[in-house]
């Protein structure tokens, strides 16, 4: 069963252009989320994390925007860069049990950015 | 300030050997958790270690698999008896020794090819 979703395995964009990668999850226990950047044969690098208390965080280019009662939230990059393209996982954990620990990530979505 | 390191970055085995995974948390981070990541999927959750401590392994599959987090040197992950399956990414992340959320560095993994 998979708790994070990320529906859309691949989206191409203009550079310029705004991106908008999507996730939905389905544990109503989860009360974090973050993005991770990941390039090929790196680890997944932090990019930005809200709580589940907001319903918008915004750093530089990056705005992430959550939507609870959708169990929907998504991360717009603005404007895109080249250099923007790689793969992003959508990633939540839960204080159930005391385990806000262990991440829960989505497939990914791998983003193009065209010059 | 260097990140979180593993080593080796690539790892062949036969079936049947055993496979031993290296991670060096960032300076001052006292947590390391294990992910692995299989093809097409995202990274999942394996354990979650202080020093000396297993903190949380329910990721972990109950055989052949084992961690450790020595009080002096790196985390290790072992693998025993590696069968083909076991091919994946696996990735270390480390955090600080901080209540709360935390956000968890990763590592640029481990990539494990079993023939």
């Amino acid at each position: 069963d998979q708790q994070v979703k990320q529906n859309s395995p691949s989206l191409s964009v203009q550079e310029g252009r705004i991106s908008i990668l999507n996730c939905d999850y389905t544990n109503s226990m989860f009360d974090y989320f973050l993005w991770y950047k990941k390039y090929p044969a790196e680890g997944p690098t932090f990019l930005i994390s809200i709580s589940s208390i907001k319903d918008k965080n915004e750093d530089g280019r990056f705005t992430v925007f959550l939507n609870k009662s959708a169990k929907h939230l998504s991360l717009h990059i603005v404007p895109s860069q080249p250099g923007d393209s790689a793969v992003y996982f959508c990633a939540a954990s839960g204080n159930s049990g005391g385990s806000n620990y262990k991440l829960t990530f989505g497939k990914g979505t791998l983003l193009t950015v065209n010059p | 300030n260097a990140g979180v390191m593993q080593n080796p970055r690539h790892l062949v085995r036969r079936r049947g050997q055993e496979a031993r995974l290296r991670c060096s948390p960032m300076k001052g981070h006292s947590h390391v958790y294990w992910y692995r990541q299989l093809p097409e999927e995202g990274l999942k959750f394996m354990v979650y270690l202080q020093k000396e401590n297993i903190i949380d392994e329910s990721g972990m599959p109950k055989e052949r698999f084992s961690a450790e987090f020595p009080k002096e040197g790196p985390s290790i992950l072992r693998i025993q008896q590696v069968v083909r399956g076991d091919s994946a990414a696996y990735f270390c992340a480390s955090s600080p020794s901080v209540a709360g959320k935390e956000t968890q560095y990763f590592g640029p993994g481990t990539r494990l090819l079993v023939l």
